[in-house]
C-alpha cells in the first residue's frame, strides 16, 4: 500500500533558484512528517520535520509546508546549491508508529 | 558519539541460504526499526523492536524475523533467501517518545 507518494522521480533546477519537492499521503492518521536526504552509499539523513498541528516549519534554506486538508506537503529549498543534489525522501508517521516513505525524488542542482 | 552502526556493509548470499544482519543503535536510543530499500524505491518498513519485542510489523513474510537484545542492539534474519530479497537493508533507531529516527548506512545484500 503506497500511503506516501512522491510523484516526481526527478527534478533539475539551476543554482540559486528555488527547488520544490512534493509529497502526498493517504493515511489521515499520520501526524508527523519528515524529509530525509540521501547520498549514494549512505543511509538517509534527517533534514526537516513538521507536526500536523503546524502548517509551516523553517530551518535555514529549507521550509516544509503542510496542507492537511489536501494531504499534501512540500519541501522548498531556497536558494538551491549544487551540494543539495541528492535523493529526497518524504516520510510520514503516526504516534509511536513506524515511518512510511515515498519513493524519493532525485534533485539535481546545476551550477 | 557513534550513530547507528550496521554490519556487514556488503554481503553476497546464494538463493535458499539464510542471512543475519546486525545493528547497533545510536547511544540513548531504545527503539530499532528495519527497512528494506530496493533499487529506485523508498525504504519499506519491515518491523520495529522495542523492549526486546516486535512492536510493529510491515507487510513482509515470516521469512523475515528479528531480535532485540538487552543492550538495544538488533538483528534481522532472513531465511530461504530469494533473488528479490536483494536490496539495501537499513536500520534506524530512535528514543521511544521521539519521532526522529537516525539511520545507519545500511547493508547491501545481493542474492545470487
Amino acid at each position: 500500500d503506497q500511503q506516501v507518494k512522491q510523484n516526481s522521480p526527478s527534478l533539475s533546477v539551476q543554482e540559486g533558484r528555488i527547488s520544490i519537492l512534493n509529497c502526498d499521503y493517504t493515511n489521515s492518521m499520520f501526524d508527523y512528517f519528515l524529509w530525509y536526504k540521501k547520498y549514494p552509499a549512505e543511509g538517509p539523513t534527517f533534514l526537516i520535520s513538521i507536526s500536523s498541528i503546524k502548517d509551516k516549519n523553517e530551518d535555514g534554506r529549507f521550509t516544509v509546508f503542510l496542507n492537511k486538508s489536501a494531504k499534501h506537503l512540500s519541501l522548498h529549498i531556497v536558494p538551491s546549491q549544487p551540494g543539495d543534489s541528492a535523493v529526497y525522501f518524504c516520510a510520514a508517521s503516526a504516534v509511536l508508529g513506524d515511518m512510511r516513505f515515498g519513493a524519493g525524488t532525485r534533485l539535481t542542482v546545476k551550477p | 558519539d557513534a550513530g547507528v552502526t550496521q554490519s556487514p556493509t556488503h554481503l553476497i548470499k546464494t538463493r535458499g541460504q539464510q542471512v543475519t544482519l546486525r545493528c547497533s543503535p545510536k547511544s540513548g536510543h531504545d527503539t530499532v526499526s528495519w527497512y528494506q530499500q530496493a533499487l529506485g524505491q523508498g525504504p519499506q518498513f519491515i518491523f520495529q523492536y522495542y523492549e526486546e519485542e516486535e512492536r510493529q510489523r510491515g507487510n513482509f513474510p515470516d521469512r523475515f524475523s528479528g531480535h532485540q537484545f538487552p543492550n538495544y542492539s538488533s538483528e534481522l534474519n532472513v531465511n530461504a533467501l530469494l533473488l528479490g530479497d536483494s536490496a539495501l537493508y537499513l536500520c534506524a533507531s530512535t528514543w521511544t517518545a521521539d519521532y526522529g529516527y537516525t539511520f545507519g548506512s545500511g547493508t547491501r545484500l545481493t542474492v545470487v
